[in-house]
């Protein structure tokens, strides 16, 4: 199966840390990706982790990833109203070409 | 680097007309480009895969003689909604994974996306 889900909201106060959790089904994706949108914009790419690794570590963002449960999350330290956004993760299918299935977004609300 | 330029930005178009959708990787070739489709506060469905020289592959519903993909190069690959009509207003956007050795392990990088709307 290529079902991606994320918890649909988080709200958090600015300073604080976010964990934004996503849950994937199809054990042989290679790459997991976190990617943010914000409004009327395209997707940026904030970071990847490869299906091997447990955890990856960039600046303020961590992810951590728990292949056993295929469990991917994002945390992002000292939030800021600026990380307000749309948050999405994502799994690269092994084979063919590669396509990338996203999860269903969470939006993150940053209160000042 | 890995810059994805996505046009128009907008557009508007009247029932029954065409709209053509241009996705350039401007620093980079990519013999793959995806297009997608995200509907309001919903996630992004995988229409097609465009293949350079190729064919593009569409995914299950998706209509190809409705959403015409041409990949003439390795920096652009154009989507033609044809005959549109309300309900394929949407946001489209495009993505595109660098080629090369490193391939593999490169993700995808996104462009700005269209927001089409038909009346």
């Amino acid at each position: 199966g290529e079902d991606v889900e994320q918890s649909l909201f988080l709200s958090v106060r600015e300073g604080d840390s976010s964990v934004i959790n996503c849950t994937y089904t199809d054990s042989s994706s290679t790459y997991l990706y976190w990617y943010k949108q914000e409004p009327g914009a395209g997707l940026q790419l904030l970071t990847y982790i490869f299906s091997n690794m447990d955890m990856k570590q960039d600046q303020r963002l961590t992810v951590l990833l728990n292949k056993k449960d295929k469990h991917l999350s994002l945390r992002i330290a000292d939030t800021q109203t600026g990380d307000s956004a749309i948050y999405f993760c994502a799994e690269r299918m092994r084979g063919g070409y590669q396509k990338v299935t996203f999860g269903t977004g969470t939006k993150l609300q940053v209160i000042p | 680097g890995a810059v994805v330029s996505q046009h128009p930005s907008w557009v508007i178009c009247k029932s029954g007309t065409s709209v053509k959708i241009e996705c350039r990787s401007l620093d980079f070739q990519a013999t793959t480009m995806f297009w997608y489709r995200q509907f309001p506060k919903q996630s992004l469905m995988l229409m097609a895969t465009s293949n350079e020289g190729s064919k593009a592959t569409y995914e299950q519903g998706v209509e190809k003689d409705k959403f015409l993909i041409n990949h003439a190069s390795l920096t652009l690959s154009t989507l033609t909604v044809t005959s549109a009509h309300p309900e394929d207003s949407s946001f489209y956007i495009c993505s595109a994974r660098r080629q090369g050795l490193s391939s593999y392990n490169s993700p995808l990088h996104f462009g700005n996306g269209t927001r089409l709307t038909v009346t």
